[in-house]
C-alpha cells in the first residue's frame, strides 16, 4: 500500500485565488510528521509546512496552511491568494515514528503539478 | 537563516566512474540523509546517517554506494562505478524539528 497518496497529478488556479493539493497517507505508526515540499522547474526542493500527527492545531506558515484531519489520515495542503511564482510541483511527504538510528526516512508521494493562471 | 549546501550543482560523468557528492549539512542536526530523484519521477529514500554510521538504507543503496562523515561538517555519497541509471538529482537533508533539503546535486551519467 501506499504511504503517500497524492491523487492530483495537475491543478490549475487562478492567480489570487486560493487552491488546495490533496494528501492522504497510511500509517499505523501513532508518532508521525507530515511534510509539504515545493519544487519549482529549478529543482531544488524547498520546506513548506510541517505538521506533528501529536500537535493540535493545524500548522500555518504565511500563505501555506495545513489541514489536518487526523481521523481521514489527511493532510491537504492550502495555498492562499496564489501567485504565480507558486508554480511548481508541490509533494507531500511523511516521516513515521522514531527508530533506533534517530528519525525515520521520509517518505514522499508523486507529487501534483500546480500552475497559476494569470 | 541556516542552510544545507551541496557541491556541485551539477557533475556530469562517464559510466563506471566515481563520483563523490558532497553536503554540508545545518551544523547542529545530528541526523542526515540522502535522496534521489530520478527526473520527473518521485523522491526516493537512498540512506540515513546518524552518530557517524548508517542507520537504514533502501534496496537502492547497494555496494556501489556508501557515505561518510569524513570531517564533522562534509556529509558525502560515493558512487563507485556509475551506471546509466544513476542519473537523477541527488538531495541531502539534515534533521532538527525539521527536514530541510540542500539545493541538489544533478548528476549525469553518460
Amino acid at each position: 500500500a501506499q504511504k503517500i497518496t497524492q491523487t492530483q497529478p495537475g491543478m490549475f488556479v487562478q492567480e489570487k485565488e486560493a487552491v488546495t493539493l490533496d494528501c492522504t497517507y497510511d500509517t499505523s505508526d501513532p508518532s508521525y510528521g507530515l511534510f509539504w515540499y515545493k519544487q519549482p522547474s529549478s529543482g531544488e526542493m524547498i520546506f513548506l509546512i510541517y505538521q506533528g500527527s501529536y500537535d493540535q492545531q493545524n500548522a500555518t506558515e504565511g500563505r501555506y496552511s495545513l489541514n489536518f484531519q487526523k481521523a481521514r489520515k489527511s493532510a491537504n495542503l492550502v495555498i492562499s491568494a496564489s501567485q504565480l511564482g507558486d508554480s511548481a510541483m508541490y509533494f507531500c511527504a511523511m516521516r513515521e515514528g522514531r527508530g533506533s538510528g534517530g528519525y525515520q526516512k521520509v517518505t514522499f508521494g508523486t507529487g501534483t503539478k500546480l500552475q497559476v493562471i494569470p | 537563516e541556516p542552510e544545507v549546501t551541496q557541491t556541485p550543482s551539477h557533475q556530469v560523468t562517464q559510466m563506471g566512474q566515481e563520483v563523490i557528492l558532497r553536503c554540508v549539512p545545518i551544523s547542529n542536526h545530528l541526523y542526515f540523509y540522502w535522496y534521489r530523484q530520478i527526473l520527473g519521477q518521485k523522491v526516493e529514500f537512498l540512506v540515513s546517517f546518524y552518530n557517524n554510521e548508517i542507520s537504514e538504507k533502501s534496496e537502492i543503496f547497494d555496494d556501489q554506494f556508501s557515505v561518510e562523515r569524513p570531517d564533522g561538517s562534509n556529509f558525502t555519497l560515493k558512487i563507485r562505478s556509475t551506471k546509466l541509471e544513476d542519473s537523477a538529482m541527488y538531495f541531502c537533508a539534515s534533521v532538527g524539528n525539521e527536514q530541510f533539503f540542500g539545493p541538489g546535486t544533478r548528476l549525469t551519467v553518460l
